[in-house]
């Protein structure tokens, strides 16, 4: 069993739709980031987050340290989105465990 | 300061010829990732340093790869007869020791042997 679960793998979205990324985790961290690639390759980290929830623009991340789950929301959803979405736990050296990414696609 | 920068972005190598990569952190980031990432997978920690010292190892970390931080700035990742299946995407971060302190990522080296 992978040390960081993501749900779901695949997403397809209509433009507007209010969109739901979880992410579960059996290790104990210092924080947990949600992190943005595109094609190509590069990676944008989104948020860091140790407790409560963060919001910037239309995304929002919350996070639950007892129940070890986090989840990324996007509300009015947009083909810019498209993306896959990495949910990484840090450890205490840290270093970054990665779930293995929801792929979202937005059609207008 | 201009990010994580990698070089090179793409590299493409007969099978058992050695490559090498080589990532400039931001300036003040004390600590170097060198992750590595496969087609349809997150990326999987490879190793990590602390100034010039490198502290972890994973054990994907064959004998043939070898890492350097000589000055505690630039890294160097080397991969000794390369393998079809050392194609990936080499991923490079950076951060300042401590949790609070956020993580960048360079754009990656997308290495292809064939």
């Amino acid at each position: 069993k992978n040390e960081v679960e993501q749900s779901p793998q695949n997403l397809t979205a209509q433009e507007g739709e209010f969109i739901t990324i979880n992410c579960s985790y059996s290790v104990g961290i210092s924080a947990l980031h949600w992190l943005q690639q595109h094609p190509g390759g590069g990676i944008v980290s989104l948020f860091m987050l140790s407790s409560g929830k963060k919001k910037h623009g239309r995304l929002i991340a919350t996070i639950n340290i007892q129940e070890k789950h986090s989840s990324l929301h996007i509300t009015a959803s947009h083909p810019r989105d498209s993306a896959v979405y990495i949910c990484a736990v840090r450890s205490n050296t840290d270093k970054l465990i990665f779930g293995t990414g929801t792929r979202l696609q937005v059609f207008p | 300061d201009t990010g994580v920068s990698q070089d090179p972005r793409h590299k493409i190598t007969k099978r058992g010829q050695n490559v090498t990569f080589r990532c400039d952190p931001i300036s003040e980031h004390n600590r170097l990732y060198w992750y590595r990432q496969t087609l349809g997978q997150g990326p999987e920690f490879l190793t990590y340093f602390q100034n010039e010292a490198q502290l972890e190892k994973s054990r994907l970390l064959s004998d043939r790869f070898s890492a350097e931080r000589p000055k505690g700035s630039f890294s160097t990742l080397e991969i000794q007869r390369t393998e079809q299946g050392d194609s990936a995407m080499y991923l490079c971060a950076s951060s300042l020791s401590g949790t609070g302190s956020g993580y960048t990522f360079g754009s990656g080296t997308r290495l292809t042997v064939v």
